[in-house]
């Protein structure tokens, strides 16, 4: 039974370029949540999908987008990238009937 | 919004002896209370959680206990062992489980001293 994947593992983009990061649930999970995680920090919520739909979303612009396919897998797309934006982005999968969440490896993005 | 304060940031403690972590919430709508313990270059991985309704739960060297009137919650490790060096961190959401986002307290170095 696989765990939650995330791709890529790093990645390194420049200032005003856009990025895509992808999640896969853990089996039978139906629910993605995305956070950034500053280093040192801890993880911040960006928002979450079930149902392949945005159902909560934390403090982020809009810059800040994303997606759920129809297996459940999911997608966090950044526009216009800044500096700022360089992070480790965690997805973390789980059930909407509450089963704790079980996060993925994560995605390093650093942005020169 | 719901704002989780953490404390200490870091914790040194001897191979053997306990040690405590201690979180606030603001909200007092939070009914979910997870803790994670994150190693060096990996993922958070979930070790205990409790629902508002619990006031103390164990699992083997970990238990966590919840104050619901002062809003706060804490991670108790007995018998420290080496493995347990790690950054834990504490956090709050509405609904249970998987249902809500997690707002999460800045963490707490764990180190454990030979």
């Amino acid at each position: 039974d696989a765990g939650v994947t995330q791709s890529p593992t790093h990645l390194i983009k420049t200032r005003g370029q856009q990025v895509t990061l992808r999640c896969s649930p853990k089996s039978g999970h139906d629910t993605v949540s995305w956070y950034q995680q500053a280093l040192g920090q801890g993880p911040q919520f960006i928002f979450q999908y079930y149902e392949e739909e945005e159902r909560q979303r934390g403090n982020f612009p809009d810059r800040f987008s994303g997606h759920q396919f129809p297996n459940y897998s999911s997608e966090l797309n950044v526009n216009a990238l800044l500096l700022g934006d360089s992070a480790l982005y965690l997805c973390a999968s789980s059930l909407i009937t509450g089963t704790g969440q079980f996060f993925g490896p994560g995605t390093r993005l650093t942005v020169l | 919004g719901e704002n989780v304060e953490q404390h200490p940031s870091t914790l040194s403690v001897q191979e053997g002896d306990s040690a405590v972590i201690k979180c606030t919430y603001s909200d007092s709508a939070s009914n979910y209370f997870p803790w994670y313990k994150q190693e060096l270059g990996k993922r958070p991985q979930l070790i205990i959680d409790i629902r508002s309704n619990v006031g103390e739960k164990k699992d083997q060297r970990i238990a966590v206990t919840l104050n619901k009137t002062a809003k706060h919650f804490s991670l108790h490790i007995t018998e420290t062992q080496p493995e347990d060096s790690a950054v834990y961190f504490c956090a709050a959401s509405l609904a249970g489980g998987g249902a809500d986002g997690l707002t999460f307290g800045k963490g707490t170095h764990l180190i454990i001293q030979p």
